[in-house]
């Protein structure tokens, strides 16, 4: 059973469109993070959560900690949102542990 | 902006061959990890280091597997005998002061 579970793994948007990614754990965490992944392979971090809400121009991010529930919303998205968006659970400092990703692909 | 940086970028390497896969963390970041993702996976926890000693390590970082700071600068994972499957992308990355962790570029290992 994974222990971090992305949905929807596909989504394709047309340019301007809200998207919504969903993220669910079932273990403890320290944090929850956001993670970016291009084509070229690179990781970039977008946000790190613990709990309630971040905004970071178009994206927000938003944790539940009760429901072990995390979302990341692109407002007015644009073709060069087009990546994987990573979920990963912290735990402590030792580790994250990776969702399978959302590949993201919006169209002008 | 300080950022992780990893050296070379793409590895190819004979089965059996030992590699090094180099990264310098940020300066002042005190733990470190190693990370991989096989083509068309996930990535995926390899070991963490604190204090110049592993914290922890997964079922993957078996005894072919091993991570030293040998200068206070350089962080580096050795693969003593390649496997085809170790063929992969590697990320480093170290962890900040606000507990985020910054990623480098990626070493693209291939096994032939």
């Amino acid at each position: 059973k994974n222990e971090v579970e992305q949905s929807p793994q596909n989504l394709t948007a047309q340019e301007g469109e809200f998207i919504t990614i969903n993220c669910s754990y079932s273990v403890g965490i320290s944090a929850l993070h956001w993670l970016q992944q291009h084509p070229g392979g690179g990781i970039v971090s977008l946000f790190m959560l613990s709990s309630g809400k971040k905004k970071h121009g178009r994206l927000i991010a938003t944790i539940n900690i009760q429901e072990k529930h995390s979302s990341l919303h692109i407002t007015a998205s644009h073709p060069r949102d087009s990546a994987v968006y990573i979920c990963a659970a912290a735990i402590n400092t030792d580790k994250l542990i990776f969702g399978t990703g959302t590949r993201l692909q919006v169209f002008p | 902006e300080p950022e992780v940086t990893q050296t070379p970028s793409h590895q190819v390497t004979q089965m059996g061959q030992e590699v090094i896969l180099r990264c310098v963390p940020i300066s002042n970041h005190l733990y470190f990890y190693w990370y991989r993702q096989i083509l068309g996976q996930k990535v995926e926890f390899l070991v963490s280091f604190y204090n110049n000693e592993i914290s922890e390590k997964s079922e993957i970082f078996d005894d072919q597997f091993s991570v030293e700071r040998p200068d206070g600068s350089n962080f580096t994972l050795k693969i003593r005998s390649t496997k085809l499957e170790d063929s992969a992308m590697y990320f480093c990355a170290s962890l900040g002061l606000v507990y985020e962790q910054y990623f480098g570029p990626g070493t693209r290992l291939t096994v032939t």
